[in-house]
């Protein structure tokens, strides 16, 4: 089974600051790799995937994710911070079936005015 | 609009009460399924079904049952609820294997 893990289950930054993310998983083969976002009673929204190709990966609301095979690695950032943005991200990745997937414990994101 | 509905969103029950909680997408896609989401635990993957009538299990299938009679439906059905069953639910359905899940918007349960 896999499983991933991510990095800081809270992390505060002020608006307009730097939001970095972190997510590790554990696969000998490169899985399928996505980020969703969680508001407030609600489901998860997917922010971006990696499947294959293009390593970078942009996604909405000015998120972007790079895959690093050899570390391991699918951090998400966004270059400014928006109070909007104050929400729970999980990290997940799915095997090669699309059949299982396999969800980090989530980061809490805080952003301070 | 494309969508993944859970029902009923709120739902308190005692002990070894059957229940069911209901799952319904309109996208024609042939892969759902279902997680619970617990504090500090992330979301795991209770059981999923490829098409009609093939489900299989996830990571904690124990004290749960699934059926999949229509394409669109995907049921979970606790027969005897117990307190570590208490948690946040969520149905999701996916397209084609590499595509992401389409979340349904939770069901909170209770279970005293």
């Amino acid at each position: 089974a896999q499983s991933v893990t991510q990095l800081g289950s809270h992390v505060s930054v002020s608006e307009g600051a730097l939001v970095l993310l972190r997510c590790n998983y554990s696969s000998s083969v490169p899985p399928y790799l996505f980020w969703y976002v969680q508001y407030p009673n609600q489901g998860l929204q997917l922010l971006l995937k990696y499947t294959t190709g293009a390593t970078l990966v942009k996604g909405i609301n000015g998120f972007e994710a790079e895959f690093k095979k050899s570390e391991t690695s699918f951090h998400l950032t966004k270059p400014s911070a928006h109070m909007s943005d104050a929400a729970e991200y999980f990290c997940a990745v799915s095997d090669a079936t699309g059949n299982q997937f396999y969800f980090g414990t989530g980061t809490s994101l805080t952003v301070i005015p | 609009e494309a969508q993944v509905t859970q029902n009923p969103r709120y739902l308190i029950t005692v002990t070894g009460k059957k229940l069911t909680v209901t799952c319904s997408q309109n996208m024609n896609h042939e892969y759902m399924s279902w997680y619970r989401q617990d504090p500090g635990l992330g979301l795991r993957q209770i059981y999923y079904s490829m098409n009609v009538e093939v489900t299989d299990k996830g990571d904690v299938p124990e004290g749960y049952k699934v059926s999949r009679k229509e394409k669109r439906n995907f049921p979970l059905i606790l027969e005897s609820p117990s307190p570590n069953q208490t948690s946040l639910y969520f149905c999701a359905s996916r397209g084609s294997y590499n595509s992401p899940l389409h979340f349904g918007n939770g069901t909170r349960l209770t279970v005293t």
